[in-house]
């Protein structure tokens, strides 16, 4: 069954520095999201993203954020100087174009900032 | 302010028995409701999608409820196994967007 698969699954980085999450979304899926997931705690939005542009974005995806789909299959977040509170899981997820379609999760990136 | 509360005591049930999982929302019209299974260290897997004018959805062991009017989805796993033992999250969305609003989750534990 096809997935959406996250690289690197852990990743540790000093404060301020920059990061960069990849994700693959599922081939015929259009519409793709981040999520991230502090530990202990819901998951939460942080974006969506279609046909090449953002959709919609919450209050936690401020400027230090930014996402790009460079190619027509990789999806990534890019954090410009990361912050402690920063840490968390980091959830890619896509689903196809019906509206009444699930979205898919990966298996994550815990972001482990020092 | 939107809230939507899942139990957050875990839910411990003997293999063989049906687990029942709530989940309960206020101030919040959701289009469609979704149930995930998240393990320790995973990303939530889908399990199923209700929308607002169905009352009831089963796939194999599992149903999920709707109720509108009260503002509940019920989740039911039948004849529980231990391989079911996991965090079940609720998530909810509305027509004018795309984001889900997640539950905090409900940790079962099903016991040989």
């Amino acid at each position: 069954e096809p997935e959406v698969t996250q690289t690197p699954s852990h990743q540790v980085t000093q404060m301020g520095q920059e990061v960069i999450l990849r994700c693959v979304p599922i081939s015929n899926h259009l519409y793709f999201y981040w999520y991230r997931q502090i530990l202990g705690q819901k998951v939460e939005f942080l974006v969506s993203f279609y046909n090449n542009e953002i959709s919609e974005k919450s209050e936690i995806f401020d400027d230090q954020f930014s996402v790009e789909r460079p190619d027509g299959s990789n999806f990534t977040l890019k954090i410009r100087s990361t912050k402690l509170e920063d840490s968390a899981m980091y959830f890619c997820a896509s689903r196809e174009g019906q509206s009444y379609q699930p979205q898919h999760f990966g298996d994550g990136t815990r972001l482990s900032i020092l | 302010s939107q809230k939507i509360e899942q139990n957050s005591e875990a839910l411990n049930i003997q293999e063989g028995k049906t687990a029942t999982l709530t989940c309960n929302y206020t101030n919040y019209s959701p289009a469609y409701l979704q149930w995930y299974r998240q393990d320790p260290g995973r990303g939530p897997v889908f399990l199923l999608l209700i929308r607002e004018n169905e009352k009831e959805k089963r796939k194999e062991r599992l149903k999920v409820t709707f109720d509108t009017t009260l503002k509940q989805s019920l989740f039911h796993i039948t004849a529980s196994q231990p391989a079911d033992s996991a965090t079940y999250l609720c998530a909810l969305r509305s027509y004018n967007t795309d984001k889900l609003i997640f539950g905090t989750g409900t940790r079962l534990q099903v016991f040989p």
